[in-house]
């Protein structure tokens, strides 16, 4: 089974701060990796993806880091302020389909 | 928001009795998916379908049934509840264009299985 293994579940960091979510896959068939947002009470909502051709994208203080050899790719925050405090969800799809597989989650609490 | 909307929000029922969520959409978008989200385990995808009247089966299709009959509705029925599929249900809609290639996720239902 296709699998997208997401660490660590719960990260605490002090505003200002750099959090790091991680993320690796067990299979090569994926061709597209967004990263997710979800707020308590709220549908996920897209913050951020990257195509396996492209090692590193970012998008104001949010970066994602892709090492294709080794099948894994990460999710920086920069500057983490108390807003920012949310469950984070990496993604592949699955080549060829608009079918994904989510990671588990990390709950991310920055402290003010 | 991408005007997704879900009914019930919320929902109470026994094991045993058949229920079914609606997820309906406004964008025209083409494709419709429904995940499950519990903790330790994030978003699974349930079914997902790719045009009127075109479904597959996701991670987790066991228990589940869907129906598209109409571009905007996409129907997610449990034919015997059981206590396993307490869970929230997500809706999302991808109209499979665009370098983003996002996926819009509806507010969810929260369905409690006695």
């Amino acid at each position: 089974q296709q699998q997208v293994k997401q660490s660590p579940q719960s990260l605490i960091v002090q505003k200002g701060g750099i959090s790091i979510i991680n993320c690796a896959y067990e299979n090569t068939a994926f061709d597209y990796f967004p990263w997710y947002q979800q707020f308590p009470g709220k549908g996920p909502a897209l913050l951020i993806a990257i195509r396996p051709d492209v090692s590193e994208k970012k998008e104001g203080r949010f970066t994602i880091s892709f090492n294709k050899s080794a099948k894994q790719f990460s999710l920086h925050i920069m500057d983490s302020q108390p807003g920012d405090s949310a469950t984070y969800f990496c993604a592949a799809r699955i080549s060829g389909t608009y079918k994904y597989i989510f990671g588990t989650g990390t709950r991310l609490k920055v402290l003010a | 928001d991408a005007g997704i909307t879900q009914s019930p929000r919320h929902k109470v029922t026994e094991t045993g009795t058949p229920v079914t969520l609606r997820c309906h959409q406004t964008e025209n978008h083409r494709y419709m998916y429904w995940y499950r989200q519990d903790p330790g385990h994030g978003l699974r995808l349930i079914h997902y379908s790719y045009g009127v009247k075109d479904t597959d089966k996701g991670e987790v299709s066991d228990g589940y049934s869907v129906s598209r009959s109409k571009t905007e509705d996409f129907l997610l029925t449990l034919e015997s509840a059981t206590s396993s599929q307490t869970s929230v249900y997500f809706c999302a809609t991808n109209d499979g264009a665009g370098d983003l290639n996002e996926q819009f996720f509806g507010p969810g239902t929260r369905l409690t299985v006695l």
